[in-house]
C-alpha cells in the first residue's frame, strides 16, 4: 500500500496566487514527520517545510504553510503569493519510526506545478 | 558544512559493467538513504542505513544491486551487471534523528 499519495499529477496556478498542493500519508505509528521538498528543473531537492506529528500548530515558513489534518491523516502544503521561480516537482514525504532511532523516510509521486505569468 | 556529496555527477556505462556511486554524508548525521528516481517510478527508497547498519533494503531491485556503508563517513551502492533499465537519477541523503534529509545532488546514471 502506499504510504503517501499525492493526487494531482500536476497544476497551474496563476503568479500572485495561492496554491495548495495535495498529500494524504498512511502509518501507524504515533511518532512521525512530514515533509515538503522542492525539485526545480535543475535537480535538485530543496527541504521546504517539517511538520511533527506532535506539533499542534501548523508548520509555516515565509510563504510556504502546512495544513496538518491528523485525523484526516492530510499534510497539503500551501503556496502564498505564488512566483514563477515556484515552477517545479513538489514532493511530500513521511518519515515514520521504526523503533528506536530507526526511521524510514518515504516519498510520494509527487505533482509538477506551474506557475504561469 | 560541504553538504552530502555524491561522485560520480555523471556516469555513462555499458551494459554489463559494473557501477560504483559513492556518497559522503553531512558530518554527525546518523541516517543515509540511497534513492532511485525515474519518470515511470518517481523516487524510490532503495536501502537506508542507521549508525551505518542497513535496517531496510527492501526497495533494493535486485540481487545486482548492493550497498556498503563501512563508516560513518562513506557509502557506495553498487550494480553488478548493470543494465539499461538500471539509468535513473540516484540520490544519496543524510539525516539525524527525525528531522529533515538532506540531498545529494544526485548521480545521472546511463547504462548503453
Amino acid at each position: 500500500a502506499q504510504k503517501i499519495t499525492q493526487t494531482q499529477p500536476g497544476m497551474f496556478v496563476q503568479e500572485k496566487e495561492a496554491v495548495t498542493l495535495d498529500c494524504t500519508y498512511d502509518t501507524s505509528d504515533q511518532s512521525y514527520g512530514l515533509f515538503w521538498y522542492k525539485q526545480p528543473s535543475s535537480g535538485e531537492m530543496i527541504f521546504l517545510i517539517y511538520q511533527g506529528s506532535y506539533d499542534e500548530q501548523n508548520a509555516t515558513e515565509g510563504r510556504y504553510s502546512l495544513n496538518f489534518q491528523k485525523a484526516r491523516k492530510s499534510a497539503n502544503l500551501v503556496i502564498s503569493a505564488s512566483q514563477l521561480g515556484d515552477s517545479a516537482m513538489y514532493f511530500c514525504a513521511m518519515r515514520e519510526g521504526g523503533g528506536g532511532s530507526n526511521y524510514k523516510l518515504t516519498f510520494g509521486k509527487g505533482t509538477l506545478l506551474t506557475v504561469n505569468p | 558544512d560541504a553538504g552530502v556529496i555524491q561522485s560520480p555527477r555523471h556516469e555513462v556505462t555499458e551494459m554489463g559493467q559494473e557501477v560504483t556511486l559513492r556518497c559522503k554524508p553531512i558530518s554527525g548525521h546518523n541516517s543515509l538513504f540511497w534513492y532511485r528516481q525515474t519518470m515511470m517510478r518517481g523516487l524510490e527508497l532503495l536501502i537506508y542505513f542507521n549508525n551505518n547498519v542497513p535496517i531496510d533494503d527492501s526497495g533494493m531491485p535486485e540481487d545486482r544491486f548492493s550497498a556498503k556503508m563501512p563508516n560513518a563517513s562513506f557509502s557506495t551502492l553498487k550494480i553488478q551487471p548493470s543494465e539499461p533499465r538500471d539509468s535513473a537519477v540516484y540520490f544519496c541523503a543524510s539525516t539525524i534523528g527525525i528531522t529533515e534529509a538532506f540531498f545529494g545532488q544526485g548521480t545521472r546514471l546511463t547504462v548503453v
